[in-house]
């Protein structure tokens, strides 16, 4: 069975702060990785996608894939309120594009 | 958001009746899917879809059907609902997004309780 773990918090941290959300995963085969967030109530939306060793950085998200080491984080500088949501990984793995999602990291930005 | 519509937004029903639930999207992608979601457990598969009439299970499936006779339209059925099936069932697709990036894009979901 593919799996996918986070921390599951919840994580919180200060308005202005770096937040750190971490994944690792199952099977060596995984080519796409994703990361999304949800909004209470609200479905899942795509905020960073990675598919080679590294870091990919899109405004103040950073993205950093380690394969060797199975694992995937998500940096968020200069956190804000709005950014407190659930965070989801996603590993892509099958011919027809299944994603398996972790169950999530709660984050909360304090004011 | 690329078109993707489900319907119903929520449901009650009764155990042992069966249900079903539709997807409707606008722009012709090939991929669609069918997701649960509950509490400590995230997102989980239970079907997808690669093409009219091409279906597979995914990790959760029993107790569940799946059809897709048109491009645009993808059901989930719940041959006779028990009370472990109330959920919040997603659905999405898989669509290019920036360049050749896939990802996929939910539906709004539909709160499904089974009493």
């Amino acid at each position: 069975q593919k799996e996918v773990e986070q921390n599951s918090g919840p994580l919180s941290v200060p308005e202005g702060a770096i937040a750190s959300l971490n994944c690792t995963y199952s099977d060596r085969g995984s080519q796409s990785f994703f990361w999304y967030r949800q909004y209470s109530g609200k479905s899942p939306e795509l905020i960073m996608s990675i598919y080679s060793n590294g870091d990919k950085e899109d405004g103040r998200f950073t993205a950093q894939l380690n394969k060797a080491s199975q694992y995937v984080s998500l940096l968020i500088r200069d956190s804000q309120p709005s950014d407190s949501a659930t965070y989801l990984c996603a590993v892509s793995s099958g011919s027809a594009r299944q994603l398996t999602f972790g169950s999530g990291t709660q984050l909360t930005v304090l004011p | 958001d690329a078109g993707i519509t489900q319907s119903p937004r929520h449901k009650v029903t009764e155990t042992g009746t069966p249900v079903t639930l539709r997807c409707h999207q606008t722009e012709n992608h090939r991929y669609m899917y069918w997701y649960r979601q509950d509490p400590g457990h995230g997102l989980r598969l239970i079907h997808y879809s690669y093409g009219v009439k091409d279906t597979d299970k995914g990790e959760v499936s029993d107790g569940y059907s799946v059809s897709r006779s048109k491009t645009e339209d993808f059901l989930l059925t719940l041959e006779s609902a028990t009370s472990s099936q109330t959920s919040v069932y997603f659905c999405a697709i898989s669509a290019l997004m920036r360049a050749t990036n896939y990802g996929y894009t939910f539906g709004s979901g539909t709160r499904l309780t089974v009493v």
